[in-house]
């Protein structure tokens, strides 16, 4: 079963809109959430990433909202950028970054 | 540094061939590991090791065998190739296990069985 379920699968979002995606997880022992970025044809990489004992992590145009209590997550992108055109992954993990548990993925469209 | 190099980028094989992914990292990381991606099913960890001899089974680990004899490499192995086991391959690196470093992924491998 899928331990991480992410939505939507897709998303196309207009130039300077805001873009949000939504994951939730079932294991409560989890206690480690990265977002992932990948282009096409490049392996994916580290976005932003976030511990339970915060609801909220920001970087740049990048927010992570945790809410604990429903075991979700959700990523934000602020002002989206073409450039911000990507597959996006959440992910989560317990005692540790490694042995990453991923969602399906959501493929981010920004529309100039 | 070149940080996670993987070989090949693509691959074509016929069902019941062998073949070996090469994994390679500079970064004198512990951690390594396999993933696979697969559409609508995101990423699924196949085998780590968390270090140089010490290897274990992921979440999808049947039809696939590594090894782990330096820290810098982490072969991956394909006994006999099976069309279930088209996908994009990805290996990746942490510093030390056990630790909330970050995880760096290499650029993947393009396997398709016939």
């Amino acid at each position: 079963q899928q331990q991480v379920k992410q939505s939507p699968q897709s998303l196309i979002v207009q130039k300077g809109g805001i873009s949000i995606i939504n994951c939730a997880y079932e294991n409560t022992a989890f206690d480690y959430f990265p977002w992932y970025q990948q282009f096409p044809g490049k392996g994916p990489a580290l976005l932003i990433a976030i511990r339970p004992d915060v609801s909220e992590k920001k970087e740049g145009r990048f927010t992570i909202s945790f809410n604990k209590s429903a075991k979700q997550f959700s990523l934000h992108i602020m002002d989206s950028q073409p450039g911000d055109s990507a597959t996006y992954f959440c992910a989560a993990s317990m005692s540790g970054a490694q042995k990453l548990v991923f969602g399906q993925g959501t493929r981010l469209t920004i529309n100039p | 540094n070149a940080g996670v190099t993987q070989t090949p980028k693509f691959q074509v094989l016929k069902t019941g061939q062998s073949m070996t992914l090469q994994c390679a990292q500079d970064m004198n990381h512990e951690y390594m590991s396999w993933y696979r991606q697969d559409p609508g099913m995101g990423l699924r960890l196949i085998h780590y090791s968390v270090g140089a001899g010490i290897t274990d089974q992921g979440e999808v680990p049947n039809g696939y065998n590594v090894s782990r004899s330096t820290t810098e490499d982490f072969p991956l192995r394909l006994l006999s190739a099976a069309p279930s086991q088209t996908s994009v391959y990805f290996c990746a690196s942490q510093l030390r296990a056990g630790s909330y470093n970050e995880q760096f992924f290499g650029p993947g491998t393009r396997l398709t069985v016939l």
